[in-house]
């Protein structure tokens, strides 16, 4: 069945400093999905990436997708105590409504 | 308005027990979903409902069964309670309009068992 790995599964991260978290597929996804959780909260929806190589920002987020649409990345810059939680990036199965969740990015900003 | 909401908040249960977890969505949403998310963080889906039809029913045991009286209600009941199903269940629900599958969740049940 499909696959989706995230690397790494923890980033220690300087307030202040930029980050990147990557997301990659056993298979070509239709689109991917990027959610957060804060600690002790549940899953939100960030943002959805459909075209090949798309890029999108939220403020200081920034998701590509990628050419061969197997993988994405999602990259924070200047990181401030609010982005502390975990990034899961979701795709779906070509056949049926379910989404694979990857094992997530746990994110801890040292102030 | 909560979109999607579920009670318990917290369920704290011995062994052998049997336990049920509610869910509604007021987003007119036509399929529903159950995840449970263990200590790790992994979210693994356990089952899915459109317009009260199962439709995924991933290997979870059978003392785990799911109820959709109606579209907007996804319940789970849980028999014989073991140790191991101490995690957090995520109820969820998602508009299938052609590809999207974007879930909203709900604030999850931190269910215990001791």
């Amino acid at each position: 069945g499909q696959q989706v790995m995230q690397i790494p599964q923890y980033q220690h991260v300087q307030e202040g400093e930029d980050f990147t978290t990557y997301c990659n597929s056993s298979t070509t996804l239709s689109n991917i999905q990027w959610y957060k959780q804060r600690p002790g909260g549940h899953p939100v929806f960030l943002i959805q990436l459909v075209k090949s190589g798309e890029v999108k920002k939220q403020k200081r987020l920034t998701f590509q997708f990628g050419e061969a649409k197997k993988n994405s990345s999602l990259h924070i810059t200047a990181t401030q105590t609010t982005d502390v939680g975990t990034y899961f990036c979701a795709g779906p199965e070509a056949a049926g409504n379910k989404l694979t969740f990857g094992g997530g990015t746990r994110v801890l900003v040292k102030p | 308005d909560t979109a999607v909401s579920q009670t318990p908040k917290y369920l704290v249960t011995q062994m052998g027990n049997d336990k049920s977890i509610k869910c509604e969505q007021n987003l007119g949403h036509d399929t529903m979903y159950w995840y449970k998310q263990d200590s790790k963080k992994f979210l693994k889906i356990m089952f899915s409902y459109n317009n009260k039809e199962l439709i995924i029913n991933e290997t979870v045991p059978n003392r785990f069964s799911p109820k959709s009286p109606d579209k907007a209600h996804l319940n789970l009941h849980i028999n014989s309670l073991e140790l191991g199903d101490s995690a957090v269940y995520f109820c969820a629900s998602s508009n299938e309009q052609g590809f999207l599958h974007i879930q909203y969740f709900g604030a999850g049940t931190r269910l215990s068992v001791l």
